[in-house]
């Protein structure tokens, strides 16, 4: 059983380009998380989707911004006009349910640059 | 709002000792919380989580404690090994999300 994909691993965009980050969450997972982990800190979260919906952005920055988990196809973290600030490492994680109990599994991170 | 965080930015240990590595949160009405490792370019890694009706869990080496008078948690680790060196957060979970602490780094000294 394949754990949480992301791709790129790595991404390097100009400022004023847009950053597309792509994430698989675990096979029969329905819930998928991201975060963003600035170098020397901790993960910060930002939004949270189940298949075809958005349940919690409110760590979304309002302009920029944007996520989708569509019914096929992977979760899709887009960021528009990209700045130096956004450069980070941003996880995603996916679980079973969205209990309180419900591990999240996270994957390997996709490290953005932006020059 | 909530925050979770932790006394120690950073803790080095003689190989074979043990390791206790502390984080304070303010949400009282927190229901779980979990500790999570992160080696170097890798994702966090689920280590043991308790729920806050408990105050101590034990899971292979790793130990967590949980005082909700002071609203602290610990991870303990036994005989701490070589490759335990990582950034060790503690993470408040709630339905959906988990709020992270900035991490404590973990250095075993052979």
């Amino acid at each position: 059983n394949a754990g949480v994909m992301q791709n790129p691993r790595h991404l390097v965009r100009r400022r004023g380009q847009e950053a597309r980050l792509r994430c698989s969450p675990m096979k029969g997972h329905s819930h998928v998380y991201w975060y963003r982990q600035l170098p020397e800190e901790g993960l910060k979260f930002m939004v949270y989707l189940q298949k075809e919906n958005i349940i919690d952005e409110s760590g979304m920055p309002k302009e920029r911004f944007s996520a989708e988990f569509p019914k096929e196809g992977p979760s899709i973290l887009r960021i528009q006009q990209v700045v130096r600030g956004d450069s980070a490492a941003y996880f995603c994680a996916s679980s079973l349910g969205q209990g309180v109990r419900g591990e999240q599994y996270f994957g390997p991170g996709t490290r953005l640059t932006v020059t | 709002g909530e925050s979770v965080g932790l006394h120690l930015p950073t803790l080095s240990v003689q190989e074979g000792d043990n390791s206790i590595i502390n984080c304070a949160y303010s949400n009282s009405a927190s229901d779980y919380f979990i500790w999570y490792k992160q080696e170097s370019g890798k994702g966090p890694q689920f280590i043991i989580d308790i729920r806050s009706n408990m105050d101590k869990r034990q899971g292979q080496r790793v130990t967590v404690l949980l005082n909700k008078t002071v609203k602290h948690l610990s991870l303990q680790i036994a005989a701490t090994q070589p490759g335990d060196s990582a950034v060790y957060f503690c993470a408040e979970k709630g339905a959906g999300k988990s709020t992270f602490g900035d991490g404590t780094t973990l250095t075993v000294k052979p």
